[in-house]
């Protein structure tokens, strides 16, 4: 049972547009929520971050919104560039009194994008 | 910044062997480090929590006896993968917690396992 989807594996756009990446979740205990970009090989990398309490969170060409009646976020890039191409993880976390923050993450949307 | 790195990048291994992955916080302590198997195309599996001094707690359906975790130091954790098989082949990663609140992760660069 996946906590965690990201229903589109890749996605492309054209550079300098917007790049919209989705993440739904099930749990309705999640109450923080992270964005990962990875490269092959390589560790993710964190980009962006957002509570339960807000709805939007920028920082710079990176927004996330969240919606929580639809167990919904989203991530923006704006504008996009080639040396965004990554694949792009959205986690979440449960019960931010905890010790711990495990993290559930979904399984990735490629985003490639063109000159 | 907080920085983790990961040792080896990269493994191969006969089957039936055990491998050590090393999992080092530079600049901070971790009392806690995560550890976590990615198949391909497929999310980041949560495997186990290294608890620095104690023992490791594991996610359900990971063997402790096969994923052995020890978190000797405040900087280090150690998965060691035995009697490796070539179904264990993955990338593993592991991440640390610098400072309080659960934006505060930082992976390392991961380790590619292939058991031949």
């Amino acid at each position: 049972d996946q906590q965690v989807k990201q229903n589109s594996p890749s996605l492309s756009v054209q550079e300098g547009r917007i790049s919209i990446l989705n993440c739904d979740y099930t749990n309705s205990m999640f109450d923080y929520f992270l964005w990962y970009k990875k490269y092959p090989a390589e560790g993710p990398t964190f980009l962006i971050s957002i509570s339960s309490i807000k709805d939007k969170n920028e920082d710079g060409r990176f927004t996330v919104f969240l919606n929580k009646s639809a167990k919904h976020l989203s991530l923006h890039i704006v504008p996009s560039q080639p040396g965004d191409s990554a694949v792009y993880f959205c986690a979440a976390s449960a019960g931010s009194g905890g010790s711990n923050y495990k993290l559930t993450f979904g399984k990735g949307t490629l985003l490639t994008v063109n000159p | 910044g907080a920085v983790v790195s990961q040792h080896p990048s990269r493994v191969i291994c006969k089957s039936g062997t055990s491998v050590k992955i090393e999992c080092r916080s530079l600049d901070f302590q971790a009392t806690t480090m995560f550890w976590y198997r990615q198949f391909p195309k497929k999310s980041l599996m949560l495997m186990a929590t290294s608890n620095e001094g104690s023992k490791a707690t594991y996610e359900q359906g990971v063997e402790k006896d096969k994923f052995l975790i020890n978190h000797a130091s405040l900087t280090l954790s150690t998965l060691t993968v035995t009697s490796a098989h070539p179904e264990d082949s993955s990338f593993y990663i592991c991440s640390a917690r610098k400072g309080q609140g659960v934006g505060g992760y930082t992976f390392g660069s991961g380790t590619r396992l292939t058991v031949v």
